[in-house]
């Protein structure tokens, strides 16, 4: 069963824009998210993570969101560059874990 | 720093055949994750290592797959007796801490194909 969800396979934004990458989990014991960007021929590179005690998390031009009573997070990119053009993965573990588990992505396009 | 390298970039097997992944993490990282990820979807655990001791497999390192860490450094992965099931990017990652603020640092991957 999948864990970690990402509902939306694409997304295409106009540049300067705001993109907006959703995810939801069914484990109640996650407590770490993470958010992952990948290019092609690439392995996942960090972006972004929040704990469980947070609920937003600002970076530059990332802020992830972090709604723990619905299991929802988000990812916010303002605004929006056609180099952030990838597939992005949301991660979560539980506390103690080492392991991650990763949601199926989300391809984000942008369009200069 | 030259970040997390893995070896060979691809491999095409025949089903039946052995093959080994290499992978060198960071070298002041003492923990080293192997994922797989397969067309469509996320990566998923496989095995965790904190320097040469394995100490978490996941339900999907079946007894066909055989991981190491001599000496807390490189790591190996090895799958006996390929299966086309088996085709996917095997992924290693490595870590300083179980949260380190920069997250695990993945290397660009092994993709597997057995015909």
């Amino acid at each position: 069963d999948q864990q970690v969800k990402q509902n939306s396979p694409s997304l295409s934004v106009q540049e300067g824009r705001i993109s907006i990458l959703n995810c939801d989990y069914t484990n109640s014991m996650f407590d770490y998210f993470l958010w992952y960007k990948k290019y092609p021929a690439e392995g996942p590179t960090f972006l972004i993570s929040i704990s469980s005690i947070k609920d937003k998390n600002e970076d530059g031009r990332f802020t992830v969101f972090l709604n723990k009573s619905a299991k929802h997070l988000s990812l916010h990119i303002v605004p929006s560059q056609p180099g952030d053009s990838a597939v992005y993965f949301c991660a979560a573990s539980e506390t103690g874990a080492n392991n991650l588990f990763f949601g199926t992505g989300t391809r984000l396009t942008v369009i200069p | 720093d030259t970040g997390v390298s893995q070896d060979p970039r691809h491999k095409i097997t025949k089903r039946g055949q052995n093959v080994t992944f290499r992978c060198d993490p960071i070298s002041e990282h003492n923990r080293l994750y192997w994922y797989r990820q397969t067309l469509g979807q996320g990566p998923e655990f496989l095995t965790y290592f904190q320097n040469e001791a394995q100490l978490e497999k996941s339900r999907l390192l079946s007894d066909r797959f055989s991981a190491e860490r001599p000496k807390g450094s490189f790591s190996t992965l090895e799958i006996q007796r390929t299966e086309q099931g088996d085709s996917a990017m095997y992924l290693c990652a490595s870590s300083l801490g179980l949260r380190s603020p920069n997250g695990q640092y993945f290397g660009p991957g092994t993709r597997l194909t057995v015909t």
